[in-house]
């Protein structure tokens, strides 16, 4: 059974600080996808990185691909509230399955 | 485009009862997905269809669940008869490819007393 492992599962912050968020698995993914949902809706993709090593920004929002398409990361520079939701990742398998994190619970306070 | 509509948005029944829940996709995509949400096991995927031809079910919990898709721009899935341990919040969604971003609806929360 494949398996991505988050963590941490929560987080909680205060406004401005930096934080990381890593997703884990001893599987090869052919691509990564972070989601963001936010309490009553539906997840909503941030991201998708298909390169091993690939890095991308999305404004204070850096996510990387492990080198060798295992793991990812994402790091929020100077979080605010705004940034408050379950972050999600989701591994793309040889089989076009999506395999799906449990999910990061980020709070950052005023 | 008006994305994924889900309906109803909350779902409050009585065990036994039959539920059933709907999903438009988004038009032109070719591949709907219900997924189960719980605090406890997080987001399931239970079934997915591919032009509307269910593709993999096995994450369907029991055979009280069942998953229809009639034509590209409708499903429904329906649990009968429901019980507690089916409160979750469920969603669908769509990709324009299999497996490719996905589209999430808004949800429904569904209470089963």
């Amino acid at each position: 059974t494949q398996l991505l492992e988050q963590s941490p599962q929560f987080l909680s912050i205060q406004e401005g600080e930096n934080l990381t968020v890593y997703c884990n698995s001893s599987s090869v993914f052919s691509s990564l996808q972070w989601y963001r949902q936010e309490p009553g809706e539906g997840p909503v993709l941030l991201v998708t990185v298909v390169t091993g090593g690939e890095v991308k920004k999305l404004k204070r929002l850096t996510f990387q691909f492990g080198d060798a398409r295992k793991d990812s990361s994402l790091h929020i520079t100077a979080a605010q509230p705004g940034d408050t939701g379950l972050y999600l990742c989701a591994g793309l398998d040889s089989n076009y399955q999506l395999i799906w994190g449990a999910g990061t619970k980020l709070i950052i306070k005023p | 485009d008006a994305g994924v509509i889900q309906s109803p948005r909350h779902e409050v029944t009585e065990m036994g009862q039959e539920v059933t829940l709907r999903c438009k996709p988004i038009s032109g995509h070719n591949s709907l997905f219900w997924y189960r949400q719980t605090m406890m096991r997080g987001l399931e995927l239970l079934i997915y269809f591919n032009n509307n031809v269910p593709i993999d079910d096995s994450g369907m919990p029991e055979d009280r669940f069942s998953a229809k898709m009639p034509n590209a721009s409708f499903s429904t899935l329906k649990i009968q008869p429901s019980e507690p341990r089916d409160s979750a919040v469920y969603f669908c969604a769509s990709s324009p490819f299999l497996n490719t971003e996905a589209f999430f609806g808004q949800g429904t929360r569904l209470t089963v007393v």
